[in-house]
């Protein structure tokens, strides 16, 4: 039940892309797609913004999308904006568990 | 409104108990599966348990196997979670989360979450 591997924080200018990884295993990111993505500021509830690696949810700019290639996820936040300074978490199924968090990556909109 | 509400929250001291509840409302609460996912201060997010709609499975991350427990009663749409021998590291935001209807894997929505205090 290790954490999923996130970087610790990533910054870009306003209109950038920025992209988080979220590195697993062959037990949880590698073996199944069911990653998920969350977004969580300050002192709230986090936010679901990206399910089954790719799928956004109603209500969730486009510019947010995500990605897999064998043990590690990634999330892209295409034409960054003020408001996407914050927290971001991944999540993977993980079989009997059945879920992990990773460690969290802070955006930061320079 | 669908929303979630989580009380129960407060001071214990090491190896104590407490009662976590979660009040679900606007939506069909017995067709969910539910967890709990737990936030030290400063820290990250971490999957707590995990009951199934009619409390058929029941899950446990290795850290609070043993000590807590996870229950549901469908019939008052309230998820608990009883925390006993409580200790210093499970301070933390609780969060009570819904897993998404369907054979998915991901939780669609959120409470606010309680603060709980594990401290002499």
């Amino acid at each position: 039940q290790s954490a999923l591997t996130q970087p610790r924080s990533v910054s870009g200018s306003p209109g950038q892309s920025v992209t988080i990884s979220c590195t697993g295993t062959s037990s949880d990111v590698g073996g199944y797609n069911y990653v998920s993505w969350y977004q969580q500021h300050p002192g709230k509830a986090p936010k679901l913004i990206i399910y089954d690696v790719s799928k956004r949810p109603s209500g969730v700019p486009d510019r947010f999308s995500g990605s897999k290639s064998g043990n590690t996820a990634s999330l892209t936040i295409s034409g960054l904006q003020a408001e996407d300074e914050t927290d971001y978490y991944c999540c993977s199924y993980a079989g009997t568990y059945p879920y992990v968090f990773g460690t969290g990556t802070k955006v930061t909109v320079l | 409104e669908v929303q979630l509400v989580e009380s129960g929250g407060g001071l214990v001291k090491p190896g104590g108990s407490l009662r976590l509840s979660c009040a679900a409302s606007g939506f069909t609460f017995s067709t969910y599966s539910m967890d709990w996912v737990r936030q030290a201060p400063g820290k990250g997010l971490e999957w707590v348990s995990s009951i199934s709609s009619t409390s058929s499975y029941m899950f446990y991350a290795d850290s609070v196997k043993g000590r807590f427990t996870i229950s549901r009663d469908n019939a008052k749409n309230s998820l608990f979670l009883q925390m006993n021998s409580l200790r210093d590291e499970d301070t933390a935001v609780y969060y009570c989360a819904r897993e998404s209807s369907g054979a998915n894997w991901y939780f669609d929505l959120w409470g606010r979450g309680t603060l709980v205090t594990v401290s002499s």
